[in-house]
């Protein structure tokens, strides 16, 4: 079975700054998914960004990044001047290749984002 | 407008209650799923719909029961619950049921039984 990890429960970065949070998960599959979900207070989990396992090329959407690293099965993600709007839960998601129907979720990080 | 609307925000019910929580889409999608939230723990997958036919049931407890009337309505009903299913219940909706673009999540209901 697919597992998610990630490391921080918690992380804080100061306005203006970038952080970057942790996530790695277990597959024997070579086709895949990687997500990252933003839950504000609002409790909607928003997509921030997408990544297909068969391009090598690290997705980028604004200020968010993310450094796949496939070989390690790594999926870390880069916020670049962070804002306060950017406090919120963060979620790393997987999910396999063609045929599968279910979002695999780590249990999330925390993000503080002090002004 | 999200797209996906879940009601109610709140909800406190006692063990022996039957309430039923609602999720609506206005995307066009043809899979809607329940999730449950609980504070530390990663999502758990609960019920998939696709086209209104269940196509899992990720060994809920009876207690829970969904139902699909159509593609855009997804229902969850509750009966003689126990406070250990106190959670954020989240609906989610995608084009179908190999979502490679992630799901359409609603805001949840805040579930607390006492």
């Amino acid at each position: 079975a697919q597992t998610v990890t990630q490391s921080q429960p918690e992380m804080s970065v100061q306005e203006a700054e970038t952080v970057t949070l942790s996530c790695t998960y277990d597959t024997s599959e070579s086709d895949y998914y990687l997500f990252w979900y933003k839950q504000p207070p609002s409790r909607q989990m928003i997509l921030v960004i997408r990544q297909e396992a068969y391009k090598q090329q690290n997705a980028t959407e604004n200020r968010f990044s993310v450094n796949f690293q496939k070989a390690a099965k790594s999926f870390s993600l880069k916020i670049s001047d962070s804002q306060l709007g950017d406090a919120a839960m963060y979620f790393c998601a997987y999910k396999a290749g063609a045929g599968s129907y279910q979002l695999t979720f780590g249990k999330g990080t925390k993000l503080s984002v002090i002004p | 407008e999200t797209g996906v609307t879940q009601t109610p925000r709140h909800l406190v019910m006692g063990m022996t209650n039957k309430k039923s929580l609602k999720c609506e889409q206005h995307l066009g999608h043809n899979a809607m799923y329940w999730y449950k939230q609980s504070a530390k723990k990663p999502l758990e997958l609960m019920f998939v719909y696709s086209l209104e036919e269940r196509v899992e049931n990720n060994s809920v407890p009876s207690r829970f029961s969904p139902e699909c009337p159509n593609s855009s309505h997804l229902f969850l009903h509750l009966h003689t619950l126990q406070p250990e299913d106190s959670a954020l219940y989240l609906c989610a909706s995608s084009q179908d049921t190999s979502p490679t673009y992630g799901y359409t999540f609603g805001s949840g209901t805040r579930l607390t039984v006492v």
